[in-house]
C-alpha cells in the first residue's frame, strides 16, 4: 500500500525567509503524481503544486518549488519569501489510482 | 473558488440520525470523490464515482453510501450517525478520474451531538 509521511507536525518561519517542508512516500509503482495542498483556516483545500513522477525537472509555481528525489521517494516543498498568508496546514499527497494524503504540517509565519 | 460546490456548509444533528451531503462538481468534470477529515484520522478517501459509476472505494463505512446522478452531482448519505462521525467532509472533482489534480469544495462540517 502506498503511504505518505510528513515527519514535521509543525514548522515556523520568519516572514520573508525560506522554509522547506518534508515529505516521503512509499510505492512500488513507477507512474504516479505528487501534490502539495494547502489548507488555510478557512479549511478550503488549495492545490499548491504538482509533480509528475516521469518528469525529472522539479516543478515550480512562483514562490513555491519542490525537490523531487524519485529514487529516495522524497518530495519536499520549498516556500521562498514567506508571507503571512502562507500560514496554513500543508498536505503532501500521492496519487496513482487514488489520492492519499500525509498527516500534514502546520506552518506558522512570524511577522 | 474551485468551482466545486458543497451544501450544506454546516450540519448539526443527533446520534442515530441520517443526513445527506450534496456536491456539484466543476463544469466538465466527470469524476467525484468524497473525503473525510477528522483530527484523529486525518484526510481519508471514502469513495470515487466516474460518470455515474462507482470507480474506487476507500475507508467508507457500511452505514455510509454515495451515488452520482446523471447530471453528475453526487450525494453522500450518512446513516445511524455516531459521535465519531463528526468530521469535515470534502467533495472533490476531476476531469477523467485518473491522475490529474483534484479540485476540492469547501467542505461540509458535520457535528453529531
Amino acid at each position: 500500500a502506498q503511504t505518505v509521511t510528513q515527519s514535521q507536525p509543525e514548522m515556523s518561519v520568519q516572514e520573508a525567509e525560506t522554509v522547506t517542508l518534508s515529505c516521503t512516500y512509499d510505492t512500488s509503482e513507477s507512474d504516479y503524481y505528487l501534490f502539495w495542498y494547502k489548507q488555510p483556516p478557512s479549511r478550503q483545500m488549495i492545490l499548491v503544486i504538482r509533480q509528475e513522477a516521469y518528469k525529472q525537472q522539479n516543478a515550480t509555481e512562483n514562490r513555491f518549488s519542490v525537490n523531487f528525489q524519485k529514487a529516495a521517494k522524497s518530495f519536499s516543498l520549498k516556500i521562498s519569501d514567506s508571507q503571512l498568508g502562507d500560514a496554513a496546514m500543508y498536505f503532501c499527497a500521492y496519487r496513482s489510482a487514488r489520492l492519499r494524503f500525509g498527516a500534514g504540517t502546520r506552518l506558522t509565519v512570524k511577522p | 473558488d474551485s468551482g466545486v460546490t458543497q451544501t450544506p456548509k454546516h450540519l448539526i444533528t443527533a446520534t442515530g440520525q441520517r443526513v445527506t451531503l450534496r456536491c456539484s462538481p466543476r463544469s466538465g468534470d466527470l469524476s467525484v470523490y468524497w473525503y473525510q477529515q477528522s483530527l484523529d484520522q486525518g484526510l481519508q478517501f471514502l469513495i470515487q464515482y466516474y460518470n455515474g459509476e462507482e470507480r474506487a472505494k476507500g475507508n467508507i463505512l457500511e452505514r455510509f453510501s454515495a451515488q452520482q446522478f446523471p447530471d453528475l452531482h453526487s450525494e453522500l448519505n450518512l446513516s445511524s450517525l455516531e459521535l465519531g462521525d463528526s468530521a469535515l467532509y470534502f467533495c472533490a472533482s476531476s476531469v477523467t478520474g485518473t491522475n490529474e489534480k483534484l479540485f476540492f469544495g469547501s467542505g461540509t462540517q458535520l457535528s453529531v451531538l
